[in-house]
């Protein structure tokens, strides 16, 4: 799992209450992702890290955002959680040379009630 | 939207035989590749990669060949296992930076 540690793995949240996941890694590595995954849609970039304090928006960042203000970790925040964010959320990082090949953590289903 | 995609979301295959898993892509900047396998309640795990400057690459009982003419990506495994039985997605660098984008994966079956 390349050193990377999700939390918390299962959540269960009411429609308008703010979330955070958690992304840890013990690796030191530079670029950090979050990816959402649903049926039909393979994985989609929700937002990634290229360094401490240093991110950017992915094809569906609306109604996330992220900090990172240590480089072993790596937030995502739903500020007021939708139906429609109901999902399987996965972290993943890239290693130093191996750039574009990312290594995922084991995941966080988020069910939005 | 989604550039990646594959032609089976589902596959269905006897214990020894060879899978073949194709994927379809559209960005014909795209110049690296990826084959990622992922078993149920576990993150995806990488297989197999190749760069737009090769046609062929093999692993250990997987291949991955690119055909940048039509735009295809296949990922054949042999003597296919039980362990096998997984979602296999596959993906591409279509911007040139560390982002992949995705496709929607086909699951493969292994019968006994």
């Amino acid at each position: 799992d390349a050193g990377i540690t999700q939390s918390p793995r299962h959540k269960v949240t009411e429609t308008g209450t703010p979330v955070t996941l958690r992304c840890h890694q013990t690796e030191n590595h530079r670029y950090m992702y979050w990816y959402r995954q649903d049926p039909g849609h393979g994985l989609r970039l929700i937002h990634y890290s290229y360094g401490v304090k240093d991110t950017d928006k992915g094809e569906v960042s609306d109604g996330y955002s992220v900090s990172r203000s240590k480089t072993e970790d790596f937030l995502l925040t739903l500020e007021s959680a939708t139906s429609s964010q109901t999902s399987v959320y996965f972290c993943a990082i890239s290693t130093e040379g191996e750039g574009e090949k990312l290594f995922f953590g084991s995941g966080t289903q988020l069910s939005v009630l | 939207g989604e550039s990646v995609g594959l032609h089976l979301p589902t596959l269905s295959v006897q214990e020894g035989d060879n899978s073949i898993i194709n994927c379809a892509y559209s960005n014909s900047a795209s110049d690296y590749f990826i084959w990622y396998k992922q078993e149920s309640g576990k993150g995806p795990q990488f297989i197999i990669d190749i760069r737009s400057n090769m046609d062929k690459r093999q692993g250990q009982r997987v291949t991955v060949l690119l055909n940048k003419t039509v735009k295809h990506l296949s990922l054949q495994i042999a003597a296919t296992q039980p362990g096998d039985s997984a979602v296999y997605f596959c993906a591409e660098n279509p911007t040139g930076d560390y982002k992949l984008s995705f496709g929607a994966g086909t699951t493969v079956t292994v019968r006994a």
